[in-house]
């Protein structure tokens, strides 16, 4: 079955870094992958969408790359403020009728003042 | 943009007894609408599919009979958590996509305490 693996550390970074979360999956590449902000107690926002054509995708301080190659993608957070400490998630779509998505299991982010 | 509406967003119950959580698309209509379930630390787990209409689909190991889902309208999905039991205190949490969009759309989930 398909895995999808996160870091499972969490990561603590100082303000104004740049933050790199990684998401790899097994076998087969999905048609697009998502990402998703998620704070405590409240269900997951959307960031960014990347398609499996696409190589990478910004908007403002957020950028995502895809390579179905490695089948990884990251997600960077340049300028990094405390504001944004959550869970980062990923979520792969395989496409299908019904778009159901799969979570991985998710990066706690501390960004330190 | 989509909005989706989950209520309760908090729920104590006794044991034995059930529970009903809403899921609503209050600007779009959704033909299907997903369950997730999330225990502390973990990320979500897709519980199953909602469909419009006919039954649900459940993802493997979940139970049906405990969990039931009811999707009678385009924009209203239920889940009903029968004979619950302290096990079953969890957040969860329903998403629901606009059939023109490719991005999901969640509620602001359900936080259920068993006692």
């Amino acid at each position: 079955s398909q895995k999808i693996e996160q870091n499972s550390e969490a990561l603590n970074i100082q303000e104004g870094k740049t933050a790199t979360l990684t998401c790899n999956y097994t076998n087969y590449s999905p048609a697009y992958l998502q990402w998703y902000r998620q704070d405590p107690g409240r269900g997951p926002v959307f960031l960014l969408l990347i398609r499996e054509n696409e190589k990478e995708k910004r908007k403002e301080r957020l950028k995502v790359t895809f390579d179905t190659t490695l089948k990884q993608s990251l997600f960077h957070i340049t300028a990094s403020q405390p504001a944004d400490s959550a869970t980062y998630l990923c979520a792969p779509n395989y496409g299908g009728a019904t778009n159901k998505l799969i979570f991985g299991t998710g990066t706690l982010l501390a960004v330190q003042p | 943009g989509a909005v989706v509406s989950q209520h309760p967003s908090r729920v104590i119950c006794k044991s034995g007894t059930s529970v009903k959580i809403e899921c609503r698309s209050l600007d779009f209509q959704a033909t299907t609408m997903f369950w997730y379930r999330q225990f502390p630390k973990q990320s979500l787990m897709l519980m199953a599919t909602s469909n419009e209409g006919s039954k649900a689909t459940y993802e493997q190991g979940v139970e049906k009979d405990k969990f039931l889902i009811n999707h009678a309208s385009l924009t209203l999905s239920t889940l009903t958590v029968t004979s619950a039991h302290p096990e079953d205190s969890s957040f969860y949490i329903c998403s629901a996509r606009p059939p023109t969009g490719e991005v999901n759309t969640f509620g602001s989930g359900t936080r259920l305490t068993v006692v």
